[in-house]
């Protein structure tokens, strides 16, 4: 069975520090990983997607994937606090079934 | 404006009521899907769909039903809902037949079955 694991936190970070949200999974034939930002009641949004082992920057967002650990990360620079909310970690196998996601990671920015 | 859309956003009803939620998109999608968010559980899906008359059942699919009659629209159907069914709803749509690409999603459909 799919599975991805991310710690549930809350993840209490400063503002203006770096956060830092792992994620772990166990379908070694994962082709691509996303990470979702999702706000209280709202749907989740795409903030990054990786398809290749090493880092990935876009803005403040840099994902980082390491396929021969199963490890997929998000580094968030500069946090503010608009970047509270939980983080949900995605990835899609081979097959049909499209993405499987991790129950999330509630991030907090204090400012 | 590209989007998915689901109706109703809000629904209040009771044990054995019959009741559909409807899911649209407009970004000519191949791939459709539905979830169900609860607390502590994340989401969790329940039907997807790769085209048009081709469905299959997700990881939680027992007391839904859906169809795919057009690409556009997938909706989902609890023809006896019971309280275990309150949660709050995604519908969701991706390029890839595979469902494998960037997911859209829906604002959702918080549903109260009493």
């Amino acid at each position: 069975q799919k599975e991805v694991e991310q710690n549930s936190g809350p993840l209490s970070v400063p503002e203006g520090a770096i956060a830092s949200l792992n994620c772990t999974y166990s379908d070694r034939g994962s082709q691509s990983f996303f990470w979702y930002r999702q706000y209280s009641g709202k749907s989740p949004e795409l903030i990054m997607f990786i398809y290749s082992n090493g880092d990935k920057e876009d803005g403040r967002f840099t994902a980082q994937l390491n396929k021969a650990s199963q490890y997929v990360s998000l580094l968030i620079r500069d946090s503010q606090p608009s970047d509270s909310a939980t983080y949900l970690c995605a990835f899609a196998g081979g097959g049909a079934d499209g993405l499987t996601f991790g129950k999330g990671t509630h991030l907090i920015i204090q400012p | 404006e590209a989007q998915v859309t689901q109706n109703p956003r809000y629904l209040i009803t009771v044990t054995g009521k019959k009741l559909t939620v409807t899911c649209s998109q407009n970004m000519n999608h191949e791939y459709m899907s539905w979830y169900r968010q609860d607390p502590g559980l994340g989401l969790r899906q329940i039907y997807y769909s790769m085209n048009v008359e081709v469905t299959d059942k997700g990881d939680v699919p027992e007391g839904y039903k859906v169809s795919r009659k057009e690409k556009r629209n997938f909706p989902l159907i609890l023809e006896s809902p019971s309280p275990n069914q309150t949660s709050l709803y995604f519908c969701a749509s991706s390029q890839p037949p595979s469902g494998g690409g960037e997911q859209f999603f829906g604002p959702g459909t918080r549903l109260t079955v009493l």
